[in-house]
């Protein structure tokens, strides 16, 4: 069971706007200024978008953009591109030197 | 460019042991805290361990501990996962990947293409 709870899956159409939660506790989302998010492609190495809860990646288009309220952090992908159809991983330090990943939310472009 | 390549990975029978490797290049090795992350076939990520820049600290998700030892070769620039007693819940791809940041605050921003483990009889 992961740490972090993410929806298993969102869809949005080309040019449309999703968001991706991420819900954890006051121990982890709550109380760290580092959630990060990632974009995991089937085969691929898994590729840092945000970091520090909003900071985007170097590369990473404005399209993607994250916040965070109380526990839950969100990563929302605007203009939706074919493209950016892949798999997202929230993650949070977790305390005790361990870190915790999200179960993972499929985006599906249709 | 800094680059992550994992290696070792391979089909083992459970309770059996095998050692992973990650080899760095492209940036100060000895200078970055790394990590090791997998992905079971059809789950999400999980943290397995993670070694500081100096090798002093380490740490490991309870479902590893006791099995699993994190070390690293600065001087080879090489991070490695000695995997013992596996079980058939051990198989993934083993990722490893770079952390920046300090102690526990920052982010993962390499990653390595992963290595497959498959433990079964």
């Amino acid at each position: 069971q992961s740490a972090l709870t993410q929806p298993r899956s969102v869809s949005g159409s080309p040019g449309q706007s999703v968001t991706i939660s991420c819900t954890g506790s006051s121990s982890d989302v709550g109380g760290s200024n580092y959630v990060s998010w990632y974009q995991h492609l089937p085969g691929r190495a898994p590729k840092l978008m945000i970091y520090d809860v909003s900071k985007r990646s170097s590369g990473v288009p404005d399209r993607f953009s994250a916040s965070k309220s109380g526990n839950t952090a969100s990563l929302t992908i605007s203009g939706l591109l074919a493209e950016d159809e892949a798999d997202y991983y929230c993650c949070s330090y977790v305390g005790s030197y361990t870190w915790g990943f999200g179960g993972g939310t499929k985006l599906t472009v249709l | 460019q800094v680059q992550l390549v994992e290696s070792g990975g391979g089909v083992v029978q459970p309770g059996r042991s095998l050692r992973l490797s990650c080899e760095a290049s492209g940036f100060t090795f000895s200078g970055y805290g790394m990590h090791w992350v997998r992905q079971a076939p059809g789950k999400g990520l999980e943290w397995v361990t993670f070694i500081w820049y100096d090798g002093r600290k380490k740490d490991y998700a309870d479902s590893v501990k006791g099995r699993f030892t994190i070390s690293r070769d600065n001087s080879r620039n090489t991070l490695y996962l000695q995997m013992d007693s596996l079980r058939a819940e051990d198989t993934a791809v083993y990722y490893c990947a770079r952390f920046i940041g300090g102690d526990f605050e920052g982010r993962f921003d390499y990653w390595g293409q992963g290595t497959l483990v498959t433990v079964s009889s």
